[in-house]
């Protein structure tokens, strides 16, 4: 049972370039978020995904684009990196809204 | 003034102490989480709660709703427990997808 499975697990991007974060859940959940942990702050929302077919703005959500391409998996696409988007990132998912949390492992990132 | 801020933000402990991390908040909520992270970096849901307290093992979260107030405790704590250990709180007033985080405590347990 993986549970939530995020790819990859590091990265190191120069500015300017593209990429895309996977995330994959096989727990039959409804809901996924895509969070940022930096330092001094607390984990904070770029975008959730309710149900399949619906995304929505979480707190810090501009530079990114989100896709919930079906009900187990939801990535988060930089389309020019920036290197204030050096963080690590988490991927989670819950049955519903409001229920438990299920990470993934995170993957750093890094923007020269 | 941050909505959730925990104490202390860093805890060193010997092994077999009771440890006990704080929790308070501004906001009217509807539930609070208290999470894990691991050294590796992986983050678990210890607890969710919106009343009264929670056990699991040896570790314990209690909630006052009244003087917004959150207590993780950890007892008879061993080295395995070092951890950061992040409060969050789901607002009575917005929807379930958003969380407000704590920045965490560290806590650090010596054999």
């Amino acid at each position: 049972n993986a549970g939530v499975t995020q790819t990859p697990k590091f990265q190191v991007l120069k500015t300017g370039q593209s990429m895309t974060l996977q995330c994959a859940q096989d727990m039959n959940h409804n809901s996924m978020y895509w969070y940022r942990q930096d330092p001094g702050m607390g984990l904070r929302l770029i975008y959730y995904s309710a149900s399949e077919g619906t995304t929505d703005k979480g707190e810090v959500p501009n530079g990114y684009n989100v896709s919930r391409l079906n009900k187990r998996e939801f990535s988060l696409r930089l389309e020019s990196a920036a290197p204030s988007q050096t963080s690590v990132y988490f991927c989670a998912s819950t049955v519903t809204l409001g229920s438990p949390l299920h990470f993934g492992n995170g993957t750093r990132l890094t923007v020269t | 003034k941050n909505e959730v801020e925990q104490s202390p933000q860093n805890l060193t402990a010997q092994e077999g102490e009771f440890i006990t991390i704080n929790c308070s908040y501004s906001v009217g909520i509807s539930a609070l989480h208290w999470l894990q992270q691991h050294p590796g970096g992986g983050i678990v849901s210890l607890f969710m709660l919106s009343s009264g307290k929670k056990k699991h093992g040896r570790l314990i979260a209690t909630i006052n709703i009244q003087e917004k107030h959150s207590s993780l405790h950890i007892t008879a704590s061993h080295p395995r427990d070092s951890a950061v250990y992040i409060c969050a709180v789901r607002s009575a007033e917005t929807s379930g997808s958003r969380l407000t985080f704590g920045e965490g405590t560290q806590l650090t347990v010596n054999p």
